[in-house]
């Protein structure tokens, strides 16, 4: 399985983008990053995820490198509701034989008011 | 329902007693996963059911932790003789299918005193 690294923490100004990076130098071609985001007392929620293009959603965009050996999650405009710890994560799109995955420590954000 | 839900909320448990832990997926969702969070730290996979499938068990700590699903519904986690390295939030999450995005439930605090 590939390796992610996040760093532990991040603040954001509320109202303004958020970026978070992740890196995935050990990537393979067939895995996908996912990000899940995981608030205070709560059970993580899926917010996105990509192979090799960009990807957007109603709650984030998704940027990967073109070598895929990292990526940055982007939430456009950060509220106070998006304080949360930020897992990267990724998993391969055709082996659906290894789902024995363990999210990481993540990236805890703390949005500023 | 409109999501994963388990019971309880939360379990304060003495060392030594069995718990069962409960877990209602997603209707209609195949696949179901067991995880466990210790304080401060990432997701640790546990286990994984997979429609009609043998599980995946090879995640579960010890043989004094086992887990049920009857069919494509309701699983168990049980561990047995608890002790208080067991003590963490215990998350299950469902999937449409096997190796789609997972939505998890709000998780079992358990504390073993």
């Amino acid at each position: 399985d590939a390796k992610t690294t996040q760093p532990p923490s991040m603040d954001c100004a509320e109202g303004r983008a958020a970026n978070l990076p992740c890196n995935h130098s050990t990537i393979s071609g067939n895995e996908y990053v996912y990000w899940y985001r995981q608030i205070h007392s709560q059970g993580p929620q899926y917010i996105i995820h990509g192979l090799k293009n960009n990807e957007t959603n109603e709650m984030a965009s998704l940027i990967i490198t073109e070598d895929r050996k990292s990526s940055t999650l982007i939430l456009p405009h950060a509220t106070l509701r998006d304080t949360a710890v930020y897992y990267c994560i990724v998993r391969p799109t055709t082996n659906f034989g290894n789902e024995k995955l363990t999210f990481g420590t993540g990236t805890r954000l703390t949005i500023i008011p | 329902g409109a999501g994963v839900s388990q019971s309880p909320s939360n379990k304060v448990t003495e060392k030594g007693k069995d718990v069962e832990l409960r877990c209602d997926p997603i209707s209609g969702h195949t696949a179901l996963y067991w995880y466990r969070q210790r304080l401060g730290q990432g997701l640790e996979f546990l286990i994984y059911f997979q429609g009609n499938s043998a599980p995946d068990k090879s995640g579960l700590p010890s043989d004094r932790f086992s887990a049920e699903r009857t069919g494509e519904s309701v699983s168990t986690l049980t561990i047995q003789r608890t002790q208080q390295e067991d003590s963490a939030v215990y998350l299950c999450a469902s999937s449409p299918r096997y190796g789609g995005s997972k939505f998890f439930g709000p998780g079992t605090r358990l504390t073993v005193l």
